[in-house]
């Protein structure tokens, strides 16, 4: 069966640092990937996903960036985070024309 | 662009009650998907269902069921006898064929009093 995983589980930083949250997927190859921050108390926005290695498409300009340097992992970077950066985000992976699933989550705070 | 709408921000059920979740949505396709996904403290999304487009007969998973009204481009989802574990944030999603993300509503907090 499928898994995904997300790490870490909750980040703590100070404005201006930079940032790398990973996410892996196991059980499936070459599934879409999808990256989601959720604000406090807000819906899901769709930040960056891809369609396979070294393919990443932007859905929200920012300070943000995404890579996907292996088929089942999909890593969110920022070289300078901003306050406006914290939130709850979201990796998910899907095959073609089927189901979305998420990973468990990175709380980000950024102080 | 689609656009995913749901109208109640809170919604409220008494334990083994049954209570409708709405949500519209507006595209110009015919082949698309729609979802329900739960979202409970821990703030993992679990899916609770799906209905393909294509599809005349409604989704249902145990105690949970869709309305799918597709001229009307309205997906309600109903659950039926509530736990509280139902409990959660409910988001309706909608996507394109293809290789395309899922376009998120914003959400409906459910409780449920014992």
């Amino acid at each position: 069966s499928q898994t995904i995983h997300q790490w870490p589980a909750t980040l703590v930083q100070p404005v201006g640092s930079p940032l790398s949250l990973e996410c892996t997927v196991e059980g499936t190859s070459n599934p879409n990937l999808y990256w989601y921050r959720q604000a406090a108390g807000r819906g899901l926005q769709l930040l960056f996903y891809s369609v396979g290695i070294g393919q990443i498409s932007s859905e929200v300009p920012q300070n943000l960036s995404a890579s996907r340097p292996q088929d089942r992992q999909f890593i969110l970077s920022s070289k300078k985070l901003l306050l406006s950066d914290s939130g709850f985000y979201l990796c998910a992976w899907a095959q073609l024309q089927e189901t979305q699933y998420f990973g468990p989550g990175t709380r980000l705070l950024v102080l | 662009a689609q656009t995913v709408t749901q109208s109640q921000p809170e919604m409220s059920v008494q334990e083994a009650e049954t209570v409708t979740l709405s949500c519209t949505y507006d595209t110009s396709e015919s082949d698309y998907y729609l979802f329900w996904y739960k979202q409970p403290p821990s703030r993992q999304m679990i899916l609770v269902i799906r209905q393909e487009a294509y599809k005349q007969q409604n989704a249902t998973e145990n105690r949970f069921s869709v309305n799918f009204q597709k001229a009307a481009k309205s997906f309600s989802l109903k659950i039926s006898d509530s736990q509280l574990g139902d409990a959660a944030m409910y988001f309706c999603a909608y996507r394109s064929s293809g290789n395309t993300p899922l376009v998120f509503g914003k959400g409906t907090r459910l409780s449920v009093i014992a």
